[in-house]
């Protein structure tokens, strides 16, 4: 009964470090998405998934980049974090066929120093 | 593109009272939309969602949320709420092509504070 799983669940790194957010779901759905949400912005899709093998930009991809690995994984990758993408990272999936919403994991909260 | 308004970023409603948090969204077609909430620290659980019939959606927790496309709104209402209600809110609307969801536009939230 786990949904979205996400790990870690706090990380802290330094300007410049790089880490890999993973997100995993036991739904067997095909879509999957990655958001941050930051005060006051609500959340804004930085990549996702429509089906396996399959990734599109969303509204603020730039600096990050996205790994669908098989169905259940997608992963989320900062090469050199910036301070700018100090917020909380939330993953979801979804069953694109039935235009069911999505379920959102408890998320990732990151802070770049 | 897409967007969605939520023009109240903070309401304070005393429990018992009756709750109506206003959602507005731009879309040039008949939109997918959600309402979620958030509790302090934790994830987004789904209150209600609308494809498409009956207006009136019912949701869990004794939400309700009525589409109005002449309006462009989506509102969401409680007869009643409980201390339990407070939390953030977040109305959203789903860009859907090729009968799949390629991502939702999320409103900026309102976070609901309830009065003893």
């Amino acid at each position: 009964n786990a949904g979205v799983t996400q790990t870690p669940k706090f990380q802290v790194l330094k300007t410049g470090q790089s880490m890999t957010l993973q997100c995993a779901q036991d739904m067997n759905h095909n879509s999957m998405y990655w958001y941050r949400q930051d005060p006051g912005m609500g959340l804004r899709l930085i990549y996702y998934s429509a089906s396996e093998g399959t990734t599109d930009k969303g509204e603020v991809p730039n600096g990050y980049n996205v790994s669908r690995l098989n169905k259940r994984e997608f992963s989320l990758r900062l090469e050199s974090a910036a301070p700018s993408q100090t917020s909380v990272y939330f993953c979801a999936s979804s069953d694109r066929t039935d235009n069911q919403p999505q379920h959102f994991g408890d998320g990732t909260r990151l802070s770049i120093l | 593109a897409q967007s969605v308004t939520q023009p109240d970023i903070h309401i304070t409603v005393s429990e018992g009272a009756s709750l109506e948090l206003r959602c507005n969204y731009s879309y040039g077609a008949t939109p997918y939309l959600f309402w979620y909430v958030q509790s302090p620290g934790q994830g987004l659980q789904l209150l209600l969602k609308y494809f498409s019939g009956d207006t009136l959606v019912q949701g869990i927790k004794g939400f309700e949320a009525e589409f109005k496309r002449s309006q462009s709104s989506f509102n969401l209402r409680k007869p009643s709420v409980h201390w339990s209600d407070a939390a953030e809110y977040f109305c959203a609307v789903g860009l859907y092509s090729g009968g799949g969801a390629d991502g939702l536009t999320f409103g900026k939230g309102t976070h609901l504070i309830i009065q003893p």
